[in-house]
């Protein structure tokens, strides 16, 4: 049984460029949430995708957007990239849009120069 | 303003001895709580949860306890063994208000030694 997996693992961009993070929940999930940790910190709650939805959204800028598709994997994107944006990337994985506990995968680490 | 608060950074001690970790919380709206346990350059890994009608869940070697008046709660690992050297994150999340995002602490970084 597949856990949750994600694409790349590791990614350097410049600023002002716009990079796409994918993510495949574990088999039998249908919710996606993104989480952002900077180091030193606990992650971060960027948003949750619940039947191709945003259904909700943490406090991050719309330069942060999603996509979840049919067979419930998922996308982040960030524009206009900043170097603050420099972390790892998180995806968790639940059943039923989170009324249990959300499984993560071993993230993107994303590099912003 | 943090929301979900783990005071210690780092805790050590010896194997075969009791792990405490601690967490505190502010929001009242929170009603499920997890730990979650975090190797490096892995993502974290569920360990236990429990919900605000219950004081107390055990699952193994790990068990949760809850006081609600005090907005706390702690990790009990028993006994502590090398293994469970890693960082635990104590999370929350607001399922009766309908928030299912998790809030995380910073993290308590534990070390066993042998």
């Amino acid at each position: 049984d597949a856990g949750v997996t994600q694409s790349p693992t590791h990614l350097i961009k410049t600023r002002g460029q716009q990079v796409t993070l994918r993510c495949s929940p574990k088999s039998g999930h249908d919710t996606v949430s993104w989480y952002q940790q900077a180091l030193g910190q606990g992650p971060q709650f960027i948003f949750q995708y619940y039947e191709e939805e945003e259904r909700q959204r943490g406090n991050f800028p719309d330069r942060f957007s999603g996509h979840q598709f049919p067979n419930y994997s998922s996308e982040l994107n960030v524009n206009a990239l900043l170097l603050g944006d420099s972390a790892l990337y998180l995806c968790a994985s639940s059943w039923r849009g989170g009324y249990n506990e959300q499984f993560f995968g071993p993230g993107t680490r994303l590099t912003v120069l | 303003d943090q929301q979900v608060k783990q005071n210690s950074p780092s805790l050590s001690v010896q194997e075969g001895r009791i792990s405490i970790l601690n967490c505190d919380y502010t929001n009242s709206m929170f009603d499920y709580f997890l730990w979650y346990k975090k190797y490096p350059a892995e993502g974290p890994t569920f360990l236990i949860s429990i919900s605000s009608i219950k004081d107390k869940n055990e699952d193994g070697r790990f068990t949760v306890f809850l006081n609600k008046s005090a907005k706390h709660l702690s990790l009990h690992i028993v006994p502590s063994q090398p293994g469970d050297s890693a960082v635990y994150f104590c999370a929350a999340s607001g399922l009766a208000a309908g928030s299912y995002q998790l809030t995380f602490g910073k993290g308590t970084k534990l070390s066993v030694i042998p």
